[in-house]
C-alpha cells in the first residue's frame, strides 16, 4: 500500500551510540518532516525538507541531523545519543504545506539509556 | 505566538457525544485541524476547517470555530469504542513557515 515507511520500528541505543532512522514515501511528496512526540507535549518538529536536496530546522533540531539526498527517503540521524532523546519519532510526508496532505509513519519508539 | 492547547485527558459513555476543546493563539491562522492517533499508530486527518468558516460537520463529526476566543472544538457524536484514541488539534499559519503546530493531544477512553 502506498504511504511512508519508517524502519526500525523500535530501538534502544546506549547514551553516546550513534544511528539513522529512514523514512520513505512512495506518493511523490515534495515535502517531508521528522517529529519527535513526548507525553503531554504533542508533536514538535525536528527538521524538515521541501524537497530533494534541502533540508531546514524545525522547533527542536539541536542533536539531530538529516539528509534527503533522494526524494522518496528522509534520513534522520543522531550522531552522539542522550537520555533526552528517548521518544517516538515520526516521519510524514505531503504534497503542499498545509496539513490536509499529511501522511504520517507508524513511529519509531527509541530508548537511550 | 503558537502555543495551541488542549485538556489531555477526556472519559465518555459509548453512545454519548463527546466534545474535545482546543484553544491556539495566533490569529492568523488559516487552517486548522484534527488529527486522530490510534495505539501504535501515526495521525491520521480526521477533519479540517478553514478560518473563515464557523462550522463543519462531517457525519459524525462536527467542527466548531470560534476565532474571536480562538477557540476550536471537536463533537463527536454517538461515541463508539473505536473512537478511543488520541486526538490532536493542529493550526497552519504562514507566520509559522507554514508549518503545523500541534498541541500535546487529548486522550479519549470510551467506556462501556
Amino acid at each position: 500500500n502506498a504511504g511512508v515507511t519508517q524502519t526500525p520500528k523500535f530501538r534502544v541505543l546506549k547514551t553516546g551510540q550513534s544511528m539513522t532512522l529512514l523514512c520513505a514515501q512512495d506518493m511523490n511528496h515534495e515535502y517531508m518532516y521528522w517529529y519527535r512526540q513526548d507525553p503531554g507535549m504533542g508533536l514538535r518538529l525536528i527538521h524538515y525538507s521541501v524537497g530533494e536536496g534541502t533540508t531546514a530546522k524545525g522547533e527542536v533540531p539541536d542533536g539531530y541531523n538529516v539528509s534527503r539526498l533522494k526524494k522518496q527517503n528522509f534520513l534522520l540521524g543522531l550522531e552522539s545519543a542522550a537520555p533526552s532523546q528517548t521518544s517516538v519519532y515520526f516521519c510524514a510526508s505531503s504534497y503542499e504545506l498545509r496539513g490536509d496532505g499529511y501522511t504520517f509513519g507508524s513511529g519509531t519508539r527509541l530508548t537511550v539509556v | 505566538g503558537e502555543d495551541v492547547e488542549q485538556s489531555l485527558f477526556l472519559s465518555v459513555r459509548e453512545g454519548d457525544s463527546s466534545v474535545i476543546n482546543c484553544t491556539y493563539t495566533d490569529s492568523s491562522s488559516t487552517y486548522l485541524y484534527w488529527y486522530k492517533q490510534e495505539p501504535g499508530a501515526g495521525l491520521q486527518l480526521l477533519t479540517y476547517i478553514f478560518s473563515n468558516m464557523d462550522m463543519k460537520q462531517d457525519q459524525r463529526l462536527t467542527v466548531l470555530l470560534n476565532k474571536k476566543d480562538k477557540h476550536l472544538s471537536l463533537r463527536i457524536a454517538d461515541t463508539q469504542t473505536g473512537d478511543s484514541a488520541i486526538y490532536f488539534c493542529a493550526e497552519f499559519f504562514p507566520s509559522n513557515d507554514y508549518k503545523l503546530s500541534f498541541g500535546a493531544g487529548t486522550t479519549v477512553t470510551v467506556r462501556a
